[in-house]
């Protein structure tokens, strides 16, 4: 069965300041990969996802992650962060082509002025 | 083009009381997954249905819960006799197809059951 791990709950970090948010995977087949990110009390809107090829995905809002298998991470980066990335953001994964998606418990951006 | 769609976006009830919660997916879209969000907590699956058919329910609690999507209409999620552990964000999404990577699922802004 396919899990996401998340394992920063919170991670504060000043303007203009690059930030990284760790995701770890597992599964047992092939997956997709995702990051959501969630603004307060709203839905989810996709900033980026792998499916195969290059394991540099760009995003958008000026955030990309890197597909690392070895590893089974997919860490979410962005060089220089704004106000209004303030937000929740959330790893997701699928197995093969199915749509049943797994999140992981997700890691709040705190954006410091 | 509108996006997902879902209402109400807040609804309190009362512990025993029913709770129906509407989704309409994206024009043209004919797949719709529900997700459950408690507090402090990511998104959990919990149904995947297409037109008139459910395809995977294995997220969903055995009892109390149901879901449908009517050939005409928006879908549908059903909680019977709620009690306070149902308190949740519960987010609908749709996709244009069944095959995760080549489609995305859109989200709609959730709908905040609270149960007094």
């Amino acid at each position: 069965a396919q899990s996401v791990t998340q394992l920063d709950s919170q991670v504060p970090v000043f303007e203009e300041a690059p930030v990284e948010l760790r995701c770890n995977y597992s599964s047992s087949v092939s997956v997709y990969l995702f990051w959501y990110v969630q603004y307060p009390n709203q839905g989810l809107q996709l900033l980026l996802k792998y499916l195969s090829g290059s394991t540099l995905v760009k995003g958008i809002n000026g955030f990309e992650a890197e597909f690392n298998k070895s590893q089974t991470s997919f860490h979410l980066r962005k060089p220089s962060v704004h106000i209004s990335d303030t937000a929740e953001y959330f790893c997701a994964v699928s197995e093969g082509g199915y749509q049943k998606v797994t999140f992981g418990t997700g890691t709040k951006l705190q954006v410091i002025p | 083009n509108a996006g997902v769609m879902q209402n109400p976006r807040h609804l309190v009830r009362r512990r025993g009381q029913e709770a129906r919660l509407r989704c309409s997916p994206m024009k043209g879209h004919s797949h719709v997954y529900w997700y459950r969000q408690l507090p402090e907590e990511g998104l959990k699956f919990m149904v995947y249905l297409q037109k008139e058919n459910i395809i995977d329910e294995s997220g969903m609690p055995k009892e109390r819960f149901s879901a449908e999507f009517p050939k005409e209409g928006p879908s549908i999620l059903r909680i019977q006799q709620v009690v306070r552990g149902d308190s949740a964000a519960y987010f609908c999404a749709s996709s244009l197809s069944g095959t995760s990577g080549t489609n995305e699922q859109f989200f709609g802004p959730g709908t905040r059951l609270t149960v007094l």
